[in-house]
């Protein structure tokens, strides 16, 4: 049971450059959330998705899009990469909206723009 | 806006201690705290959570302590030991209709557990 399993660990952008954070989990649970994590800043919302084909805005989404094409995949796009968007970005889900659900994160993506 | 504040940001306990971390919130719709634990390189991982019906739910070693009317909670360590060197995430939601997508997480506090 892998859970929720992202890639790359770690990855170094040239400011403009576009990428796709991946994330995929085995659960078979309807949602998923997108985070990113900054030094001293705790953990932000950038997309979350409460099942296949049904997306929205977290608390900072500007600069990224995501999809939602199949219950497993939740994917996440950078495009024009800034530094400001240098952080470590965790996938998770849950099983159920409930905010009692416990939510299940992946091992994160380092990202570095410069 | 900072819906919930932690402190301290880090945290230096000589094993066998007690640690201990403290959150404040300012909405009282919150109704379900938890706190999540996150290990270096790690997702943050759920430890243990309360609701405000309780003053205190005790799970091993980790203990949640909650006081209402001050609108505050905090985790405290017994025994603390360099396992439990990690970076430490209160959080708060609202009941009802809410989903996870409300999940306020305050800032982390690191801690780290000395021999």
């Amino acid at each position: 049971n892998a859970g929720v399993t992202q890639t790359p660990k770690f990855r170094i952008l040239k400011i403009g450059q576009s990428m796709t954070l991946q994330c995929t989990q085995d659960m078979n649970h309807n949602y998923m959330y997108w985070y990113r994590q900054d030094p001293g800043m705790g953990l932000k919302l950038i997309y979350y998705s409460v099942g296949a084909g049904i997306t929205d805005k977290g608390e900072v989404p500007n600069g990224y899009n995501v999809s939602r094409s199949t219950t497993e995949d939740f994917p996440l796009r950078l495009e024009l990469a800034a530094p400001s968007q240098t952080s470590v970005y965790f996938c998770a889900s849950s099983y159920s909206r409930s905010g009692a659900n416990v939510l299940t994160f992946g091992a994160g993506s380092r990202l570095t723009v410069l | 806006q900072q819906q919930v504040k932690q402190s301290p940001q880090s945290l230096i306990v000589q094993k066998g201690g007690i640690s201990i971390i403290n959150c404040a919130y300012e909405n009282t719709a919150f109704d379900y705290f938890p706190w999540y634990q996150q290990f270096p390189g790690k997702g943050p991982a759920l430890l243990i959570a309360i609701r405000p019906d309780v003053s205190e739910k005790k799970e091993g070693r980790f203990t949640i302590s909650f006081n209402k009317s001050a609108k505050q909670f905090s985790l405290h360590i017994m025994d603390s030991q360099p396992g439990d060197s990690a970076t430490y995430f209160c959080a708060a939601i609202k009941g009802g209709d809410f989903g996870n997508e409300k999940l306020t997480f305050g800032t982390g506090t690191r801690l780290t557990i000395i021999p």
